[in-house]
């Protein structure tokens, strides 16, 4: 069975800072894994996904991701974080046989002024 | 609208009621997921639908959990005799691919379901 670990339930920057949310998974196949960011009251929304191509992946506003197999991980990374990044972020794995997604717990982010 | 439906948006019931919760996928989307998420919690597979069946139910945690999506589009998940363990924020998903792993999954906004 496939799992996620995010580690911190709970991530403070101060903005303009380096933002670094972790995610490790287990797998005996190759994943396929995905950041997704949830703002209060709002669906989730997805930031980006690995498919087994370039292990560096770009997503949408400015944040990227880089798979490491020797790892196990796909730790999510922002430059500089804004205010506006403030919301919970959740990785994900998708089983190869099937579309579901299996969730880490949540990272929430806050941004300090 | 573009985007995945859920209705209603919230609900309250009483413990032991059936409530129905509703989801109107993308259009032409074939996929259409369900998944749980509890207070603070990462949200859970329930089940997957390819067009009008059932691909994968294992998540339901009961036979009290049932779904249906009867002709390959809108979806409703029904819950009976409803216990205050069932309160959570039930999200839907559609995805425009035959359940290749890869493809984005679109989230709607979620029911939230308060038993009382």
């Amino acid at each position: 069975a496939q799992s996620v670990t995010q580690l911190g339930s709970h991530v403070s920057v101060s903005e303009g800072a380096l933002v670094l949310l972790r995610c490790n998974y287990s797998s005996s196949v190759p994943p396929y894994l995905f950041w997704y960011v949830q703002y209060p009251n709002q669906g989730l929304q997805l930031l980006l996904k690995y498919t087994s191509a370039a292990t560096l992946v770009k997503g949408i506003n400015g944040f990227e991701a880089e798979f490491k197999k020797s790892e196990t991980s796909f730790h999510l990374t922002k430059p500089s974080a804004h205010m506006s990044d403030a919301a919970e972020y959740f990785c994900a794995v998708s089983e190869p046989q099937g579309g579901k997604l299996i969730f880490g717990q949540g990272t929430e982010l806050s941004v300090k002024p | 609208g573009a985007g995945v439906s859920q209705t209603p948006s919230n609900k309250v019931t009483e413990k032991g009621k059936y409530v129905e919760l509703r989801c109107d996928p993308i259009s032409g989307h074939t996929a259409l997921y369900w998944y749980r998420q509890s207070l603070g919690q990462g949200p859970e597979f329930l089940i997957y639908f390819q067009g009008t069946g059932a691909a994968d139910d294992s998540g339901l945690p009961n036979d009290r959990f049932f779904a249906v999506r009867p002709e390959g589009s809108v979806s409703t998940l029904k819950i009976q005799r409803t216990e205050r363990g069932d309160s959570a924020v039930y999200l839907c998903a559609s995805s425009s691919s035959l359940g290749t792993a890869y493809n984005e999954q679109f989230f709607g906004p979620g029911t939230r379901l308060t038993v009382l």
